[in-house]
């Protein structure tokens, strides 16, 4: 069965801390894509970023950052230098692939809060 | 304009009631999605459909029925709303090779 584990609940840290968000997947499936979506309190669900199974390389886009391994089936997510406008719930979800559906498998969620 | 549209934003029904959720797309997409979200549970999938004639049961799907009424548009019905179906409700379109969801603004339902 697929799953996807953000043990996190809650983190709260101080702006300018930097903190990691970690996300533990299980697929049997070789194809897959991993997501990190952010919630703000508005509600809407915004896209971060999208990674292939084939692709492991890590990834950095201004203070976000991720860490993909697929020995130990993790998708970690590490904002540096947190800032207020972090303030979110963030998800990590799992793609099956197209031909099962391509349906999301979402994680319970991380609540960020970053305090001035 | 949006990509994904959802409508109501935001709507409070009472217990028995009969209330149908839509969402419109203009992405030319095959593939939409019915997810619901609950505090500390994430998203979980209630009803997708690959194509007009193709509907199919998520994981959540009980209590729920849909309608996908032409490409563009997929609905979400709610036949006798009860308290615990209160949550925020996204509708979802795929990407040609599935492997990118597009999401609505959501829709906030509070039943009571």
């Amino acid at each position: 069965a697929q799953k996807v584990t953000q043990a996190q609940t809650e983190i709260s840290v101080v702006e300018k801390e930097d903190v990691t968000l970690d996300c533990v997947y299980e697929t049997r499936d070789t194809t897959y894509y991993l997501f990190w979506y952010k919630q703000p309190p508005s509600g809407e669900l915004v896209f971060l970023i999208r990674r292939n199974s084939f692709d492991e390389q890590n990834e950095i886009s201004g203070r976000y950052s991720w860490n993909f391994q697929k020995s130990t089936s993790s998708f970690n997510f590490t904002i540096t230098a947190s800032q207020v406008v972090d303030s979110a719930v963030y998800f990590c979800a799992l793609s099956e692939s197209y031909n099962q559906g391509g349906k999301l498998i979402f994680g319970q969620g991380t609540e960020l809060s970053v305090k001035p | 304009d949006a990509d994904v549209t959802q409508t109501p934003r935001n709507r409070i029904t009472k217990t028995g009631k009969r209330i149908m959720l839509e969402c419109s797309q203009t992405k030319g997409h095959d593939r939409m999605y019915w997810y619901r979200q609950d505090p500390g549970l994430g998203l979980r999938l209630i009803y997708y459909s690959f194509d007009v004639k193709d509907i199919n049961k998520g994981e959540i799907s009980d209590g729920y029925s849909v309608s996908r009424q032409a490409q563009a548009k997929f609905s979400l019905s709610l036949e006798s709303a009860i308290p615990n179906q209160t949550a925020l409700y996204f509708c979802a379109t795929s990407a040609p090779r599935g492997d990118e969801q597009f999401f609505g603004p959501g829709t906030r339902l509070t039943v009571l």
